[in-house]
């Protein structure tokens, strides 16, 4: 199994609710991430979980909240996201030891009203 | 900080030409080098990968990297229209998971 299945690949969510973002790789990688890429924007990196444990925040807000439940799932909470956070949501997942690339889901459109 | 540059394009090509993408970067310390192909709409999806100074070949792309001068590029033979897509640059540092830096994408139009 080469992929990573991301659900749900669309979602709209009020900026009262709360929704997750789920991600699932089985190719054996410890390394996986988050990312929120904007149109015609490069991806940006938001978590990464390397061995189940959170190694890189890089300074999120608290309103998204990521969960690394086993070495296969990957998830991302939200609540009270702003109309702002509307992006495509990417996850990646990696080798940890050595970088030999990502393998990216085909990601969450999220559209905050 | 650590920069990746790329013109954004776009830059068209002839169906059956050769597209030449080109990236430069910032931090020397830099190990890891990689392309993505992006379609619109869709998710990157890796491509090439090169590590140490000189050509890599896989079938119609060719990955080139100098890290003296910070540069690293990719070549493209035989270009069809399926090729159209954004190519994005991305650099890692030294070990493992570390952080990726993501360029922000040449934009190739290959007319057919």
């Amino acid at each position: 199994d080469t992929e990573v299945t991301q659900t749900p690949k669309h979602l709209v969510m009020g900026m009262t609710n709360k929704k997750s973002l789920k991600c699932e790789q089985h190719m054996g990688h410890r390394a996986m991430y988050w990312y929120k890429q904007k149109a015609k924007k490069p991806p940006e990196l938001m978590f990464v979980y390397s061995y189940e444990k959170l190694s890189i925040n890089e300074s999120v807000p608290s309103r998204f909240s990521p969960e690394c439940p086993n070495s296969s799932l990957l998830n991302l909470h939200l609540h009270a996201l702003q109309p702002e956070d509307s992006a495509l949501y990417l996850c990646a997942s990696s080798q940890a030891q050595d970088n030999y690339g990502y393998t990216f889901g085909s990601g969450t459109r999220l559209t905050v009203v | 900080q650590k920069e990746v540059e790329q013109n954004s394009g776009p830059l068209s090509v002839p169906e059956g030409a050769i597209a030449s993408l080109n990236c430069t970067y910032s931090d020397r310390g830099s190990q890891s080098f990689f392309w993505y192909r992006q379609y619109s709409g869709k998710s990157p999806e890796l491509i090439m990968s090169i590590y140490s100074n000189g050509d890599k070949e896989d079938g119609r792309f060719t990955a080139q990297l100098n890290k003296a001068s910070q540069y690293v590029s990719l070549l493209i033979r035989d270009s069809q229209p399926s090729d159209s897509a954004t190519y994005l640059c991305a650099v890692a540092q030294p070990g493992g998971y570390q952080k990726v830096t993501f360029g922000t994408g040449t934009k190739l139009q290959v007319i057919p």
